[in-house]
């Protein structure tokens, strides 16, 4: 089955710096790949999504990119804002997978202002 | 449109209570998952269904029971709760086309003492 890898658990960044999240996959058949934001006893929320046959999407100060040849793909935050602070999901969707996603662990990012 | 509902937000039981968490969906979606979440282990999922009348196992299923008999509510029930399943449960939803994003309820945290 798939397997997701995301890394670092934990990210600390300065208000108006760059964050970076990167998740692996390990199923080459995999062509969804959505990005989860869950604030502090919230419920996850999808906010922003990548298809295989994409290499980039851009939604505001947020951005994912896909590398399908050594498979992986990363969100990117840009001009952080202490609202930013949250724990990131990425998932991943394989044909195989009867609609399933696999969930990377998470990354808590913290904006310090 | 209401969403993804559970109910209820907050339960506290003794080991070896049972109870049900309940979830419906009014989007007429035809996929319907439960995850829990732990501290450091993401999004961990029990039991999924595809549709009315199916439903298969996840990566923890163990102590859980699912059923699906319409195709907006998806009950997930504890038969003898232990300390172990201690936690924040998810419902999700989606339509079934698996590139499609999970919209998620707002959780249910449950604590067995």
């Amino acid at each position: 089955g798939e397997n997701v890898e995301q890394h670092p658990s934990t990210l600390s960044v300065q208000e108006g710096d760059s964050a970076v999240i990167k998740c692996t996959y390990s199923d080459s058949a995999s062509n969804y790949f959505p990005w989860y934001k869950q604030e502090l006893g919230k419920r996850p929320q999808l906010i922003i999504d990548i298809r295989s046959n994409v290499g980039e999407k851009k939604d505001q100060r947020i951005a994912v990119t896909l590398n399908k040849t050594a498979k992986h793909f990363s969100l990117h935050i840009t001009e952080t804002q202490p609202e930013d602070s949250a724990v990131y999901f990425c998932a991943a969707h394989s044909p195989g997978g009867s609609y399933i996603p696999t969930f990377g662990r998470g990354t808590s990012l913290i904006v310090h202002p | 449109n209401a969403g993804v509902t559970q109910t209820p937000k907050f339960q506290v039981l003794k080991t070896g209570q049972s109870m049900t968490l309940q979830c419906a969906q009014d989007m007429n979606h035809e996929y319907m998952s439960w995850y829990r979440q732990d501290p450091g282990m993401g999004l961990r999922l029990i039991h999924y269904s595809v549709g009315a009348g199916i439903t298969d196992q996840g990566e923890v299923p163990n102590g859980y029971n699912v059923s699906r008999s319409t195709t907006e509510d998806f009950p997930l029930r504890l038969l003898s709760a232990a300390p172990s399943q201690t936690s924040v449960y998810f419902c999700a939803s989606s339509p079934g086309q698996y590139n499609s994003p999970l919209h998620f309820g707002n959780g249910t945290r449950l604590t067995v003492t």
